[in-house]
């Protein structure tokens, strides 16, 4: 059963903890992407990668990092270091630089208090 | 860079009848426009999507226009279904830009019965 996972589905953080998102694929892509959405807002891009080892800052880094070690993850860290993390993350990918269709994980909700 | 803006945020309409959402973009070197579908909690799944190339795509009950003159592209509903309510997300890519996907802020779909 091909596809993306994330995990968990439901996060809950003190204020100043770091946590660390998890998202695996299994459909070989080399591309993977994070995203945050807001309610009634569209999605912002995170960070994204390209190919293992190599990650580059989309619109809204400030207080995210990633890692991308393996072909198949691409873990996201929110440090304390952001504003308002609570949001919905979302983690997709695709099979290759430049080719568009990207396919999205089922989502962490994260809340911070 | 690119900006999307997506009409309207909210549609209503009643079952059997057709939905049109309509999106404009920025960046002339946009040429990958995809129309993504959401469910509540869970992650946007891609419905179709439209290269610069083409005018029009259909899939079923579903098509996309894209007016590359106006910077503009819309998708249609026809005989909409109680299971079609959902938010709706357009979305532009431009190839120089690494294929980095910007989206629309949505439009959240009901049908009635």
């Amino acid at each position: 059963d091909g596809g993306i996972t994330q995990s968990p589905k439901y996060l809950f953080r003190k204020e100043g903890q770091n946590v660390t998102l998890s998202c695996e694929q299994n459909l070989n892509h080399d591309a993977m992407y994070w995203y945050r959405q807001d309610p009634g807002q569209g999605l912002r891009l995170i960070y994204y990668s390209q190919i293992v080892n190599d990650f580059q800052k989309g619109d809204i880094a400030e207080g995210y990092s990633v890692s991308r070690e393996k072909k198949e993850s691409f873990p996201l860290t929110v440090t304390s270091a952001q504003k308002n993390p609570t949001a919905f993350y979302l983690c997709a990918s695709s099979r290759v630089q430049g080719d568009y269709e990207q396919y999205f994980g089922p989502g962490t909700r994260l809340t911070v208090t | 860079g690119e900006n999307v803006e997506q009409h309207p945020s909210t549609l209503s309409v009643q079952e059997g009848d057709s939905a049109v959402i309509k999106c404009t973009y920025s960046d002339s070197a946009s040429n990958y426009f995809p129309w993504y579908k959401q469910e509540l909690g869970k992650g946007p799944q891609l419905i179709i999507d439209i290269r610069s190339n083409v005018g029009e795509k259909k899939d079923q009950r579903i098509a996309v226009t894209l007016n590359k003159t106006a910077k503009h592209f819309s998708l249609h509903i026809t005989e909409t279904q109680p299971e079609d309510s959902a938010v709706y997300f357009c979305a532009a890519s431009a190839y120089n830009q690494g294929g980095k996907l910007i989206f629309g802020q949505g439009t959240e779909l009901s049908v009635k019965p």
